[in-house]
């Protein structure tokens, strides 16, 4: 079955401690983004990457990291989580950038009191 | 300031009434999606329109694209309990790398 799979799916942590969301597709997709969701601000893009090895800042990149060693793998790394960073975060694939349907993983609640 | 401008942001409506929804930009898109999002998942693709004035139906689902391709609708007829959830658009512009989501409608359809 094709899809996007994250973990973890929820987590509740404390300021400061290093955390990493793990993102993987079976699908052989190029292109892979994370967005987070928060209400009434809809979907905002944090990373992407066109390809292995190629990653770029969407429009929130401030306060994480990722990295895309292999064509899979996408995770996102939040070296010093704080507040601000709760949120609904997605992982989303798809084929190539550009008016391609982007699949989408089922979310990590992350909480950082 | 959203660069997708969706309204209404809440609608809740009888089971079988008819509804719109809108979405609104001053960009011009190359193209424009339509996702649903349940609760606890993530969106799924309902559309991709491409061509302005390029309309398209899904069942009781009719999406358009404006002429000018700046802005969209989606149309229920006979709204069912099964379209609940939240209805987001996004589009792909000038920017090569994504595309920008707007702030959704939260559609309840009541039995």
């Amino acid at each position: 079955e094709a899809q996007v799979t994250q973990n973890p799916r929820y987590l509740i942590t404390v300021t400061g401690k290093k955390l990493t969301v793990t993102c993987s597709q079976n699908m052989n997709h190029e292109y892979m983004s994370w967005y987070r969701q928060d209400p009434g601000l809809g979907l905002r893009q944090i990373y992407y990457s066109m390809n292995v090895e190629v990653t770029d800042k969407g429009d929130v990149p401030e306060g994480y990291k990722v990295s895309r060693k292999e064509k899979r793998n996408f995770p996102l790394i939040l070296e010093s989580p704080s507040p601000n960073q709760t949120s609904l975060y997605f992982c989303a694939s798809s084929l190539t950038v550009g008016n391609q349907p982007q699949h989408f993983g089922d979310g990590t609640r992350l909480s950082i009191l | 300031t959203q660069l997708l401008e969706q309204s209404p942001q809440f609608l809740s409506i009888q089971e079988g009434e008819n509804l719109t929804v809108y979405c609104n930009s001053s960009s011009v898109f190359s193209s424009l999606q339509w996702y649903r999002q349940e609760p606890g998942e993530g969106p799924v693709l309902l559309v991709t329109v491409v061509t302005g004035g390029e309309v398209k139906k899904l069942k009781r689902l009719t999406f358009q694209f404006g002429d000018a391709r700046k802005d969209s609708s989606l149309h229920i007829t006979a709204a069912q309990p099964g379209d609940t959830g939240l209805y987001l658009c996004a589009g792909e512009g000038p920017w090569v790398h994504d595309m920008r989501f707007g702030a959704g409608t939260r559609l309840t359809v009541k039995p």
